[in-house]
């Protein structure tokens, strides 16, 4: 099956500094893929759409000069917390779907810690 | 608007079978899915089913979906203790790409 990786599983960071995310799918091109943002016993909120070589697509609420997102290859997108904050702290899980649409691979998740 | 609920606690024996619920509003979704999550992992899609279908089994999993009253469940026969995490359901709405609401989990617990 499709496989979507996460790297860091687990990073903590200094209040203010910045933290990169990594989501890669392993064995199919992603043309699309979602972030997802999951506090303890919640449901996960998306937070953007992002689509190879175009900017992301954020849901309202969310900043995009704080969440930066990139999707430079079919295999790769990257989000950035810049000047992170105590209340960044959450589980961030990204996803993919392929050229089919309907079926969203996940990742296994990145816990962000900012003290 | 969108919103999708489930209840928030099930327990279940080992052996029997558990039913998990899930409500939604918007009448435009294409497709509606399970998904499971154990603890601090990510999400493991169990299954989905298109709108216009009634119902999917996949080996030990049922789906059912009663469009007219807007409520998606899923049946786990023989549940076993690796069955224990939460649950969630989620859908997409026609035209958004792959868009997902979802549903507020529901957590299953199962007791030998």
């Amino acid at each position: 099956g499709a496989v979507v990786s996460q790297h860091p599983s687990w990073v903590i960071c200094k209040s203010g500094t910045s933290v990169k995310i990594e989501c890669r799918s392993l064995d199919f091109q992603a043309t699309t893929m979602f972030w997802y943002r999951q506090f303890p016993k919640q449901s996960l909120m998306l937070m953007a759409t992002s689509n190879e070589g175009s900017k992301a697509t954020y849901e309202q609420g969310v900043e995009k000069d704080k969440f930066l997102i990139n999707h430079a290859s079919l295999t790769l997108s990257t989000l950035t917390v810049t000047s992170a904050h105590p209340e960044d702290s959450s589980f961030y899980i990204c996803s993919a779907t392929g050229t089919g649409g309907y079926e969203q691979y996940f990742g296994p998740g990145t816990r962000l810690t900012v003290t | 608007g969108e919103d999708v609920e489930q209840s928030l606690f099930l327990s279940v024996r080992e052996g029997d079978s558990s039913v998990i619920n899930c409500t939604y509003t918007d009448s435009s979704s294409t497709y509606l899915y399970w998904y499971k999550q154990e603890p601090g992992a990510g999400l493991q899609l169990l299954t989905y089913i298109f709108s216009n279908m009634d119902m999917k089994q996949d080996q030990r999993l049922t789906v059912l979906l009663n469009k007219k009253d807007k409520h998606l469940s899923l049946r786990i026969a023989d549940t076993q203790t690796g069955d224990s995490a939460i649950y969630f359901c989620a859908e997409s709405i026609a035209g958004t790409a792959s868009k997902l609401t979802f549903g507020t989990g529901t957590r299953l617990q199962v007791t030998l």
